[in-house]
């Protein structure tokens, strides 16, 4: 049972254009949502991330927006740049306590200069 | 500040053998996550311990255990591989702290490939 989705396995964009980049939930108990960006031979690093109580969170370049009743987050990076390419994973946590955190299948972003 | 550091970074096993994963978390963080990596299953979460106690696990068979130490040093064993075991094996890192918002520090991860 995937309940954070990433449906698009792979993204292209130009550099200097938008990248979007979403991600759905089903389980409505989760209340922190997370973007992490992982290189070839490196472990995640922790991008981005947003309280259900907010849909918008920005940092730099990277805006993340969470749209609760539609269970979908996205992913914005404004301008793209070739370094950004890379694969980036949602990931979502549980109300309560400590929960796990659960994990998309993620989407390889390619910038092209 | 040092990372999260796991070993062996990678290692070739054959089917039936058993394997055993370490990872060493950020100095002062608590609770480890381990989680498989899997072209096309992103990363499934397989436990997590904190204070050497498993707090969570995930939908794996019983051939796959951990335990966490009392300096928070994590291992992972998986014994009777098997060829899906093959495999980028995560670490994470976190801090006790409540609320938890989820934020991992990660690993670069052990590469099991299984022959």
């Amino acid at each position: 049972d995937q309940q954070v989705k990433q449906n698009s396995p792979s993204l292209s964009v130009q550099e200097g254009r938008i990248s979007i980049l979403n991600c759905d939930y089903t389980n409505s108990m989760f209340d922190y949502f997370l973007w992490y960006k992982k290189y070839p031979a490196e472990g995640p690093t922790f991008l981005i991330s947003i309280s259900s109580i907010k849909d918008k969170n920005e940092d730099g370049r990277f805006t993340v927006f969470l749209n609760k009743s539609a269970k979908h987050l996205s992913l914005h990076i404004v301008p793209s740049q070739p370094g950004d390419s890379a694969v980036y994973f949602c990931a979502a946590r549980g109300s309560g306590g400590y929960q796990k955190v659960t994990f998309g299948t993620g989407t390889k972003l390619q910038v092209i200069p | 500040k040092a990372g999260v550091t796991q070993t062996p970074r990678y290692l070739i096993k054959t089917r039936g053998q058993q394997v055993t994963l370490s990872c060493s978390p950020i100095s002062g963080h608590r609770s480890v996550s381990w989680y498989q990596q899997t072209p096309g299953q992103g990363l499934q979460f397989l436990f997590e311990y904190f204070s050497e106690t498993q707090r969570n696990k995930g939908n794996f068979p019983g051939r796959f255990s951990g335990r966490q130490f009392s300096n928070s040093r994590s291992e992972m064993n998986v014994s009777t591989l098997e060829l899906g075991d093959s495999a980028l094996y995560l670490c994470a890192s976190s801090s006790s702290g409540l609320p938890n918002t989820g934020e991992l520090f990660f690993g670069e991860g052990s590469r099991l490939t299984v022959l």
